[in-house]
């Protein structure tokens, strides 16, 4: 079974500081992606990778940056968390070829107060 | 216009009840497609793939309209296990396969 965590469930932070959320997977899936949900507005991509050290913006990358040293860890960081910025995190796995099925994480309500 | 368009619901539908949902897309290079399935507080998992064909798993039946460019989701007999949100996914194709999820229709099924 694939497995995909993140490091928090959940995270209270103030504004102005800066958060690191986790994800680690099991599969070797060389493609790993951050969303964030909110209600109304669904799943909104906000920053994917497809190997070690490479990523690219999604929809919404303002605010975030990533980094990937390894391939089984996706880090998301916000480098100066906002109020707006409180949301569920979900990280997500996928490997090449395939049905793209995407494995996600169990998520990270972050609230920023 | 949204790339992928759901009907956020709630359905309320009493058990036994067949529900029908769809989904429709903008792009018409889409390639794959994919119903999703997300309990309260959960992460979303993929209930089963869309084919050109249609497909059906045991109570669910999907189906593609690459014409009108819209998926569906067939659940017969529903149970109480079947509310959730179901979430309707679109793949572009190409290198990196750009993934974009519906909103999600809320389905509640009542006893």
């Amino acid at each position: 079974d694939v497995k995909v965590t993140q490091s928090s469930r959940y995270l209270v932070k103030r504004t102005g500081e800066k958060v690191f959320l986790e994800c680690v997977q099991d599969m070797d899936h060389e493609n790993m992606f951050w969303y964030r949900q909110d209600p109304g507005l669904g799943l909104r991509l906000i920053y994917f990778s497809y190997d070690v050290k490479m990523k690219e913006k999604g929809d919404i990358p303002e605010g975030y940056s990533v980094s990937r040293e390894k391939k089984e860890r996706f880090s998301l960081i916000l480098e100066s968390a906002s109020t707006n910025q409180t949301s569920m995190y979900l990280c997500a796995s996928r490997g090449t070829g395939g049905t793209y099925e995407q494995y996600f994480g169990p998520g990270t309500r972050l609230t920023v107060t | 216009r949204k790339e992928v368009e759901q009907d956020p619901g709630p359905f309320n539908v009493p058990e036994g009840a067949t529900v029908a949902f769809n989904c429709t897309y903008s792009n018409s290079a889409s390639q794959s497609f994919f119903w999703y399935r997300q309990d309260c507080r959960k992460e979303p998992k993929l209930l089963m793939s869309v084919y050109s064909s249609g497909n059906e798993d045991g109570r669910f039946t999907a189906q593609l309209n690459r014409a009108s460019q819209y998926i569906s989701l067939l659940i017969r007999d529903s149970k109480l296990s079947d509310s959730a949100t179901y979430l309707c996914v679109v793949t572009l194709g190409g290198g990196y396969q750009k993934v974009t999820f519906g909103i999600g229709t809320k389905l509640q099924v009542i006893p």
